[in-house]
C-alpha cells in the first residue's frame, strides 16, 4: 500500500518554464490537497479538491493551477515558474472533510528550485 | 482568518527528558487541533489530535492539552528518545473541512543521546 505518491522528488526550473507536479493516492480518499512548505512558515494550502470534479483555492493559489484528473490523481501546474515558487510541495489526501477522525495523509514531497 | 503561532522554533533535550511545544491560535471558533511529526525527507504524519470538547488526550509517551479560554494547546513528549528527533507542527481548524487547517511554523526537536 503506497499511500500518497508524488513525482518528481526533485526539480530545477528556470524562470518562466512550466511544469506539472503529479500526485496519486491509493486509499480511495475523496479529498486531496496541495501544500507548500517554506522555512519558518509551516505548511500553506495552495488548492484543494473536496471530491472528484471539484477544486477550490486555498491560502496561496496565485501562480498555480490544479486538475483533479480522477479520484486517485490530483496534479499541480506552474505555468510560468518564478523564484518565489522555490519550495517543497506536498500533496495530501483524506477521507471526506466531514470526518473529524480522518487525518491528512501526506506524500514525501517535491523539492522545487526555480533559478 | 486563523493564525497559529508555535514556540519554540528549536528545542534540544537530553534523552529521557521531557519536551513541551506550545501553540496559540487566534480564532475562538477553532475546534480541532492536530499535531504532525515530520522526519527528514518525509511528509508530515499525524501523531495525535484533540477536539475542543476535550481538555487532554494521551497516547503512550505523547499527550496534548488544550486551554480554550486562553486559546492555546501544547504537545508533551515524555521519556524522549533519539527517534523523537524531527520537526513537529501544530495546526488548528474550525470547520469539518480539512481545507481549513492552519499550520504553525514548526518546531525542530533534537534529542541528544
Amino acid at each position: 500500500n503506497a499511500g500518497v505518491t508524488q513525482t518528481p522528488k526533485f526539480q530545477v526550473l528556470k524562470t518562466g518554464q512550466s511544469m506539472t507536479l503529479q500526485c496519486a493516492q491509493d486509499m480511495n480518499h475523496n479529498s486531496m490537497y496541495w501544500y507548500r512548505q517554506d522555512p519558518g512558515m509551516g505548511l500553506r494550502l495552495i488548492y484543494y479538491s473536496a471530491s472528484e470534479g471539484t477544486t477550490d483555492k486555498g491560502e496561496v493559489p496565485n501562480g498555480y493551477n490544479v486538475s483533479r484528473l480522477n479520484k486517485r490523481e490530483f496534479s499541480l501546474r506552474l505555468e510560468s515558474a518564478a523564484p518565489s515558487q522555490t519550495s517543497v510541495y506536498f500533496c495530501a489526501s483524506s477521507e471526506p472533510p466531514s470526518s473529524y477522525n480522518s487525518p491528512l495523509h501526506f506524500g514525501n514531497g517535491t523539492r522545487l528550485t526555480v533559478t | 482568518g486563523e493564525n497559529v503561532e508555535q514556540h519554540p522554533s528549536t528545542l534540544s533535550v537530553q534523552e529521557g527528558d521531557s519536551a513541551v511545544i506550545k501553540c496559540t491560535y487566534s480564532d475562538s471558533a477553532s475546534n480541532y487541533f492536530p499535531w504532525y511529526k515530520q522526519e527528514l525527507g518525509k511528509g508530515p504524519q499525524l501523531i495525535i489530535d484533540i477536539r475542543s470538547n476535550v481538555g487532554e488526550k494521551k497516547d503512550q509517551r505523547i499527550a496534548v492539552t488544550l486551554n480554550k479560554t486562553a486559546k492555546h494547546f501544547s504537545l508533551h513528549i515524555t521519556e524522549t528518545q533519539p527517534e523523537d528527533s524531527a520537526v513537529y507542527f501544530c495546526a488548528a481548524s474550525k470547520g469539518t473541512g480539512r481545507r481549513a487547517l492552519t499550520f504553525g511554523s514548526g518546531t525542530r526537536l533534537q534529542v541528544q543521546p
